[in-house]
């Protein structure tokens, strides 16, 4: 069974601050993505990443950043933390770019 | 553009069967998934569809009519269980989501 997994299910953190979120596919899949989810909007991309130290913008990119040092590992971060940003974040891999995307459970975000 | 429009809730009964359709413009057609999502949790793939017709596992069914835009999910001999978010998503250049159907299924 693909399993991803992420750092924390949930996170409060303060307007401002630092945010690392970080998953982790041991699959070996190529291809990791970032999402955020929220009411009515469905799940919308922020990043992507095609390969180790690769990333590409999604739909939404503005107020993240990425990292993928490892194949494994793909980290979102949130580099001064506002409001807007406070969200249910999703992780996923696959294996082919066009092929079933596995999810993580999620990290739920509050920033206050 | 990308569109891709559900309904936002649907309401049915344990052991009838409940149809949740799709509807879809995008840029770019490659397949098109459905996800299972219950409350707080990730979601499950379900089912995917690249050609026309009808792919059956178990109790779900998936639809495709690319020619119109087009799916459903068909959900046989419902349970108590069954009652979560579904999510059509579309596989163009990017994977695109829908807003989801939030199925609830009473006793």
């Amino acid at each position: 069974d693909v399993k991803v997994t992420q750092s924390s299910r949930y996170l409060v953190k303060r307007t401002g601050e630092k945010v690392f979120l970080e998953c982790v596919q041991d699959m070996d899949h190529e291809n990791m993505f970032w999402y955020r989810q929220d009411p009515g909007l469905g799940l919308r991309l922020i990043y992507f990443s095609y390969d180790v130290k690769m990333k590409e913008k999604g739909d939404i990119p503005e107020g993240y950043s990425v990292s993928r040092e490892k194949k494994e590992r793909f980290s979102l971060i949130l580099e001064s933390a506002s409001t807007n940003q406070t969200s249910m974040y999703l992780c996923a891999s696959s294996f082919g770019q066009q092929e079933t995307q596995y999810f993580g459970p999620g990290t739920r975000l509050l920033v206050l | 553009g990308q569109n891709i429009d559900q309904p936002t809730e649907m309401t049915a009964t344990e052991g009838a069967i409940v149809q949740i359709n799709c509807t879809y413009q995008t840029s770019g057609f490659n397949g098109l998934f459905w996800y299972q999502q219950h409350a707080g949790e990730a979601p499950t793939f379900l089912s995917y569809n690249v050609l026309d017709g009808l792919e059956e596992k178990g109790r779900f069914s998936s639809f495709l009519s690319r020619s119109k835009g087009y799916s459903y999910l068909l959900l046989k001999e419902l349970q108590m269980k069954d009652s979560a978010s579904y999510l059509c998503a579309v596989q163009g250049n990017k994977l695109v989501f829908g807003a989801g159907t939030i199925l609830r299924v009473k006793s």
